[in-house]
């Protein structure tokens, strides 16, 4: 099956500079890879998505890029607020089915 | 956009009881949900996959017995974690699919007494 792989787990950045989350994928086959977000006590909530058809994807502050030949794909937020802390998951898909990676904790001091 | 509903949102039972979990889809038709279990700073479990109008799909591991799913329309799924114990206490959520993208409830968070 698919595995997905997080880096880091933590990350914390002074509010205003970029917050960068990197994620692995094995499954050759895999189309489709989204991101999330989730605050505590909270589902997560889909911030942006990618298609491998795709290298790179740019929604205001967020941008996602695709590396297919190295199964890698990446999370840039710019400009990061205190707002934007909360748990980010990745995950990666070709099937309907979402694996996901293990999370990283975002902290956007003040 | 699409948007998931999940009722109710904390549920506190007694060990041995049975409890349900509603999930729909309000402004699309979800052929597929599925169901996730998270335990506390951890990624999501996938634990059975919905389709409407057919058995779930069970991972590996999740008792079908215990965890009975049922959707019966395009915008309702139902989870039922039948003779709760407090191992089951855990956050459930459920996701709806919408243009083969997965949208999410805002989650249960299930104690077992």
């Amino acid at each position: 099956g698919e595995n997905v792989e997080q880096h880091p787990s933590t990350l914390s950045v002074q509010e205003g500079d970029s917050a960068v989350i990197k994620c692995t994928y094995s499954d050759s086959a895999s189309n489709y890879f989204p991101w999330y977000k989730q605050e505590l006590g909270k589902g997560p909530q889909l911030i942006i998505d990618i298609r491998s058809n795709v290298g790179e994807k740019k929604d205001q502050r967020i941008a996602v890029t695709l590396n297919k030949t190295a199964k890698h794909f990446s999370l840039h937020i710019t400009e990061t607020q205190p707002e934007d802390s909360a748990v980010y998951f990745c995950a990666a898909s070709s099937d309907y089915k979402l694996s996901f990676g293990a999370g990283t904790t975002v902290t956007v001091r003040a | 956009g699409a948007v998931v509903s999940q009722h109710p949102s904390w549920v506190i039972c007694k060990s041995g009881t049975s409890v349900k979990i509603e999930c729909r889809s309000l402004d699309f038709q979800a052929t597929t949900m599925f169901w996730y279990r998270q335990f506390p700073k951890q990624s999501l479990m996938l634990m059975a996959t919905s389709n409407e109008g057919s058995k779930a799909t069970y991972e590996q591991g999740v008792e079908k017995d215990k965890f009975l799913i049922n959707h019966a329309s395009l915008t309702l799924s139902t989870l039922t974690v039948t003779s709760a114990h407090p191992e089951d206490s855990s956050f459930y959520i459920c996701s709806a699919t919408d243009a083969a993208v997965q949208y999410f409830g805002a989650g249960t968070r299930l104690s077992v007494l």
